[in-house]
């Protein structure tokens, strides 16, 4: 168990539609990363909070957008949905903002679009 | 920019035989080299890291890996694998300022 929650663990919507996923990162972690991991993508690094504040941004869509509240949880939504975005997305936290630490992952939400 | 590449897509091993994953970086500078293991289904689990001094690091799960700066990798060993070890394998690197770089994974499947 690597202490990072993420919920839901699956979830099937149709094109169009917005959801939204949730990541509670270890005690004591103040950093959380989205990942977005497809079998053609390989694992893509979305966009990192430490601490409230957006730290680093990677391959992320205009349509999907991130944020982490003060009680570190972070929520990534997805929205205006595409078939081509099912994929699992993995959210991991690490005690602080550079990438020199190790990261623990969650064990994702699998998201379907029909 | 910093860069990770796992030579091999997929390797095969017989239960009991020695295994080696290789990773090769590209880096500006020394960088934090990291190894994890993602079975099916399960989020990626670390196995070890190397930060700094000694280049041989041991990790969980009997796996270890070995930081060759002149060769710009950090090549993944167990020298008796075992069933339960089938899973795809990342190296991924990061350092001060930079981005987490993953590698594109190595899937293992073992023989019985």
């Amino acid at each position: 168990d690597s202490g990072v929650t993420q919920t839901p663990k699956h979830l099937i919507t149709a094109t169009g539609q917005r959801v939204t996923l949730r990541c509670s990162p270890r005690s004591g972690d103040l950093s959380v990363y989205w990942y977005q991991q497809s079998l053609d993508q390989g694992l893509q690094f979305l966009i990192q909070y430490y601490n409230g504040e957006e730290r680093a941004k990677g391959n992320i869509l205009e349509r999907f957008s991130a944020q982490q509240f003060p009680d570190l949880h972070s929520e990534l939504n997805l929205s205006s949905l595409e078939l081509g975005d099912s994929a699992l997305y993995f959210c991991a936290s690490s005690v602080a903002g550079d990438s020199n630490q190790p990261q623990h992952f969650g064990d994702g939400t699998r998201l379907s679009i029909l | 920019a910093q860069s990770v590449t796992q030579p091999d897509i997929h390797i095969t091993v017989s239960e009991g035989a020695s295994l080696e994953l290789r990773c090769n970086y590209s880096y500006g500078a020394t960088p934090y080299l990291f190894w994890y293991v993602q079975s099916p289904g399960q989020g990626l689990q670390l196995l070890l890291k190397y930060f700094s001094g000694d280049t041989l690091v041991q990790g969980i799960k009997g796996f270890e890996a070995e930081f060759k700066r002149s060769q710009s990798s950090f090549n993944l060993r167990k020298p008796s694998v075992h069933w339960s070890d089938a899973a795809e394998y990342f190296c991924a690197v990061g350092n001060y300022g930079q981005n987490f770089v993953f590698g594109p994974g190595t899937r293992l499947s073992v023989l019985p």
